[in-house]
């Protein structure tokens, strides 16, 4: 199976900041990444698919790119209501699986 | 509007079984696939398996086969993940969500089902 490696875990930052979070791929997983949007109590959201497609009704601040197996969610300003926890997906190898996670947390 | 609205919480105990519904609106059932996925208290999310409405067909995670069983009923729009033989560590939120038809990455997610599993 595919490993992703999502990091940091947690990530401390203020409102208007501009954050990364990166997803490393044990092995080419081509462009087939997603990135989700996940707060306590409630649906995930797509954010990103293929790597760096933004999901319609997503706000353009978040994008995603890729470069080799290591890809990378940036957030330009962040919102306050970007505080949540964030999720890669890999969909180019059977099975499917998600990276561990990060936490947003307000500094 | 799509939406996807699953069944209540439930509690069972360790051995018993376990069935999750997932109500689709608002688009053709039968049009894309429904995945299950599940996150464990304090844990990430976990793919277990998904349902190919149109015709049935499935696949389960490999560590899940044999506990789990994916199921339609098309005249309802309503998908179901039964898991059987239930320990503690079940414990967690079931969601179901519906991919892209081009992809298996999920667009529309349901807002979960606690199931706890517990003595």
């Amino acid at each position: 199976d595919i490993q992703m490696t999502q990091s940091p875990s947690t990530l401390s930052a203020s409102v208007g900041d501009r954050v990364t979070i990166t997803c490393r791929a044990s092995q080419n997983i081509n462009s087939w990444l997603a990135w989700y949007q996940h707060k306590a109590g409630e649906a995930p959201k797509l954010l990103i698919y293929k790597a760096s497609s933004l999901e319609g009704g997503v706000p353009s601040r978040f994008s995603g790119s890729r470069s080799g197996t290591e890809f990378t969610l940036t957030i330009s300003s962040l919102q306050p209501d970007d505080f949540a926890t964030y999720y890669c997906q890999q969909y180019n190898n059977y099975p499917s699986n998600f990276g561990q996670g990060t936490k947003l947390e307000i500094k | 509007q799509a939406h996807l609205v699953q069944s209540g919480a439930e509690v069972k105990k360790p051995g018993a079984s376990v069935r999750v519904s997932c109500k689709a609106s608002g688009y053709t059932f039968t049009d894309y696939y429904i995945h299950w996925v599940r996150q464990a208290p304090g844990q990430g999310l976990e793919w277990m398996g998904w349902i190919n409405p149109k015709t049935g067909d499935t696949d389960y995670v490999q560590r899940f086969q044999g506990r789990v069983t994916i199921t339609r009923d098309t005249s309802i729009s309503t998908a179901y993940m039964e898991l059987s033989s239930l320990i503690s560590d079940d414990t967690a939120v079931y969601y179901c969500a519906r991919d892209a038809y081009v992809a298996p990455f999920l667009v529309l997610w349901g807002r979960g089902t606690l199931v706890t599993v517990s003595s």
